[in-house]
């Protein structure tokens, strides 16, 4: 079945460490997304990108970065965490082609930086 | 103003009641709208669209208004397994098409 995955599902860092999300798909989208979430502040963009190479920053792109070098895929990375870092990240997708852009959500990367 | 709008709740109710949630949004500019139900610590799943007209699937109708920038969506004869988040999600006009999320309104219906 077409899936979008995440890994890892679950990560503990240090403030500091550099850390990488991985997010995969095999919808055929060509739309990605990384979103963080927490409690009390919903779903919120950090970055997302409409094809491979292109990437724009969403409203809370400060301290991430990320990489879109396939279709299929889209990393994030945190080049030196903080504790304020640790929430729920998820990856989406989305077709271009449909009038509505529905997204479709990964299982989710629960981070914690200590 | 926040963009979009939901009452966090909790809402608890019974076992076969009716409830309703609304969403206001504060971009007339807005074109579509979303229904997405979230487990706990679970990532969220599109429930339904909503469109113009307002629609209907099985126990959960969605409806849309313009004029007064919010949806609905209301649930009939609740189960135990509509226990969730339900977020409301709106989709901005042009080439970006800017989704925000509302914060989730949380439902306990309860034996």
């Amino acid at each position: 079945d077409a899936d979008v995955t995440q890994t890892p599902r679950n990560r503990i860092t240090k403030t500091g460490k550099r850390i990488m999300l991985e997010c995969s798909q095999t919808k055929g989208h060509d739309r990605m997304y990384w979103y963080r979430q927490d409690p009390g502040l919903g779903l919120r963009l950090i970055y997302y990108s409409f094809d491979v190479k292109d990437i724009n920053k969403g409203e809370i792109s400060d301290g991430y970065s990320v990489s879109r070098q396939a279709q299929a895929k889209f990393s994030l990375s945190l080049e030196s965490a903080i504790p304020n870092q640790t929430a729920l990240y998820f990856c989406a997708t989305s077709d271009a082609s449909k009038a509505y852009n529905e997204q479709f959500f990964g299982p989710g990367t629960r981070l914690t930086v200590l | 103003r926040k963009e979009v709008e939901q009452d966090p709740g909790p809402f608890n109710v019974p076992e076969g009641a009716t409830v309703a949630f609304n969403c206001t949004y504060s971009n007339s500019a807005s074109q579509s709208f979303f229904w997405y139900r979230q487990d706990c610590r679970k990532e969220p799943k599109l429930l339904m669209s909503v469109y113009s007209s307002g629609n209907e699937d099985g126990r959960f109708t969605a409806q849309l208004n313009r004029a007064s920038q919010y949806i609905s969506l209301l649930i009939r004869d609740s189960k135990l397994s509509d226990s969730a988040t339900y977020l409301c999600v709106v989709n901005q006009a042009g080439g970006y098409q800017k989704v925000t999320f509302g914060i989730g309104t949380k439902l306990q219906v309860i034996p």
